[in-house]
């Protein structure tokens, strides 16, 4: 069955420290996966897609992933972290089940600190 | 570009009443549309892909006759919750994707709150 996961629930890093948010997904064909922020009481913002080609993709906000077949993972990674970059991020994965649909992760909840 | 707005952004009804909200592609013709459930503090949980002009795919274990979808254009899908309970309380998210070949994207709009008292 298709899932992703999220293994850390929430994160806590310094203003200014790298990050790495980790996703491992399962699916058995080519995976399209999407890393998504999310503020308190909003809706969903796409930071970045892969859908194919260069492994490493860029997204906005400074964020970027690097897709690994090898080890189903799609990392999201942000090298210097600001204040506001704190929220909520999903990773998720589009399955083809005769019409494509999203499959997301828990999330893992950012939290800054000064 | 891409915007998807959702209306209301918050709404309390009694239990036993019904709640209409819209979800609408605003600068894109949205084939497919999907409404998602997000309960506190977790993540989106997939009620029902629509697509314009038929019936709405439910996944299991969503009451259709429960939460009614309506993708009555290219532009515009509702969802009813009717005979509204207190457990029906949550964060409802739904999603237009401009259904382009082989691009599984899709563009989220910002929530509607429901509260049933």
């Amino acid at each position: 069955a298709q899932s992703v996961t999220q293994p850390d629930i929430h994160i806590t890093v310094s203003e200014g420290a790298s990050l790495e948010l980790r996703c491992n997904y399962s699916y058995g064909a080519t995976p399209y996966l999407f890393w998504y922020v999310q503020s308190p009481g909003q809706g969903l913002q796409l930071l970045l897609k892969y859908f194919s080609g260069d492994t490493l993709v860029q997204g906005i906000k400074g964020f970027e992933a690097e897709f690994k077949r090898s080890q189903s993972s799609f990392n999201l990674r942000k090298p210097s972290v600001h204040w506001s970059d704190a929220a909520e991020y999903f990773c998720a994965v589009a399955v083809n089940t005769g019409g494509f649909k999203t499959i997301f992760g828990a999330g893992t909840r950012l939290f800054v600190k000064a | 570009g891409a915007v998807v707005s959702q209306h209301p952004s918050r709404v309390i009804c009694k239990s036993g009443t019904s709640v209409k909200i819209e979800c609408r592609s605003l600068d894109f013709q949205a084939t497919t549309m999907f409404w998602y459930r997000q309960f506190p503090k977790k993540s989106l949980m997939l009620m029902a892909t629509s697509n314009e002009g038929s019936k709405a795919t439910y996944e299991q274990g969503v009451e259709k006759d429960k939460f009614l979808i309506n993708h009555a254009s290219l532009t515009l899908s509702t969802l009813t919750v009717t005979s509204a309970h207190p457990e029906d309380s949550s964060f409802y998210i739904c999603s237009a994707s401009p259904g382009t070949s082989g691009r599984y994207e899709q563009y989220f709009g910002p929530g509607t709150r429901l509260t049933v008292t």
